[in-house]
Parts: C-alpha cells; structure tokens; sequence
C-alpha cells in the first residue's frame, strides 16, 4: 500500500456521462497531481493542487475539472465521455522532503463505452 | 522544452544477469530530478530511484542503480541480478517546473522489461 488511495478502481461508463476519480494523498502530504496513461498519449500531467489551491495546468480538457477538498481529498471530474477519454488515471502526492518523491495511487481504470 | 527519451521499447535479459535501461532527458533548468518507477501488469506505478542534478554520487537502491551522466544528460537505469518479478514496464520520469512556479513530472514513453528464465 503506497499510501494514496483512489476509488474506485475501475469504472465503466457510457460516452456523455459524467463520473467523479477521487483520490485521497499520503497523510502528511499537501500536494495532489493527476495523470492520465492512454495509450497513444502515454502519461500525461493533467494537474495539481497544493493545499487546497490549484497550482499547475497541464494538458487538462476543458471537459475536465478537479478540486481538492481542505481534508486534501482530491477529486477529478470527467464530464461530457468520450470514448478517449478511456485511460488510467492516476492520483499522486508529494511531501516535498527528501528525494521529493511523488507517491502514486494504484490508479482508476475508465472504460468509456 | 522538457522531455524525456526512453529509446528502448522493449528489452530482454536472462535471469541473473544485468540490464541497463537507457533514459536521456532534456531540460534548460539548472536543478531537476531524475525519477525511474516500475509499472507491473497490475498498473500501480512503483517508485524506484532517484537521482537530483546536483547529486555528486550514482544513486543506488539495492538492486537498483543510476547511471548519472549530466553532460551526455542521460540517466540510464541499471538493474543487478535480474529476478522473474522485474518483468514490467519501466518509467523514466524528469521534475520539471511549471509556468507558475510549481513542479509536475514529466514521463519517457517507457521500456519494457522481460526477463526470461
């Protein structure tokens, strides 16, 4: 168990639905990002928030939004499905001590149909 | 731009033996972070080694080893003594900072390892 817990692990849903990936970080940990691993686009940086505030935008659809919750509870909103939007999406945390490790979840398997 | 090139789609090593898993990366910051993480066939990403661009010494995890070369800008990972579980996909990763200051990861296309009995 890494320590960062997202459920569900795997979700299948039709194209146009709306589904929720909620991640919850290493305990300690302020940072939260969110990664999407398809197979033509690899791993992709998607975003991340630090304490409640959002702090970096990576290739995120507008369709897409995320929030982190002040217990640091994160959640990713995929709304509008389509069938690329089938991926692995992962949750990672970050104590910025140490080796600046990022510590990720086991991952949220979307299978949009 | 930040990248990282992982050129090795696939690679194979007998068990027992050594493999070197090659990573070059591209980056005009002057601090980053190197990062190597295992991905088995049951998908959690697994972190392996890390290695900071001002580190003066290879790091090294048990069977794990970095192979840092700054100016050549690899950082070629090296695994000892190749077990049966070692087969999986293998991540090399960059830290690389944001517009705003802020810090995310940025992935290699990944090789993938099978080690044969």
């Amino acid at each position: 168990d890494s320590g960062v817990t997202q459920t569900p692990k795997h979700l299948i849903t039709a194209t146009g639905q709306r589904v929720t990936l909620r991640c919850s970080p290493r305990s300690g940990d302020l940072s939260v990002y969110w990664y999407q691993q398809s197979l033509d686009q690899g791993l992709q940086f998607l975003i991340q928030y630090y304490n409640g505030e959002e702090r970096a935008k990576g290739n995120i659809l507008e369709r897409f939004s995320a929030q982190q919750f002040p217990d640091l509870h994160s959640e990713l909103n995929l709304s509008s499905l389509e069938l690329g939007d089938s991926a692995l999406y992962f949750c990672a945390s970050s104590s910025r001590t140490g080796n600046y490790g990022y510590t990720f979840g086991s991952g949220t398997r979307l299978t949009v149909v | 731009a930040q990248k990282i090139t992982q050129t090795q789609p696939g690679m194979f090593v007998q068990e027992k033996e050594a493999v070197t898993l090659d990573c070059t990366y591209d980056t005009s910051d002057p601090s980053y972070g190197l990062f190597w993480y295992k991905q088995p066939s049951s998908g959690e990403m697994i972190f392996l080694i890390y290695q900071g661009s001002y580190d003066q010494q290879n790091a090294t995890e048990g069977r794990y080893s970095l192979n840092f070369q700054k100016a050549r800008k690899s950082a070629n990972l090296v695994i000892s003594a190749s077990q049966l579980g070692d087969s999986a996909m293998y991540f090399c990763a960059m830290r690389a900072l944001t517009q705003g200051g802020s810090e995310k990861l940025v992935f290699g296309k990944g090789t993938k390892l099978t080690v044969n009995p």
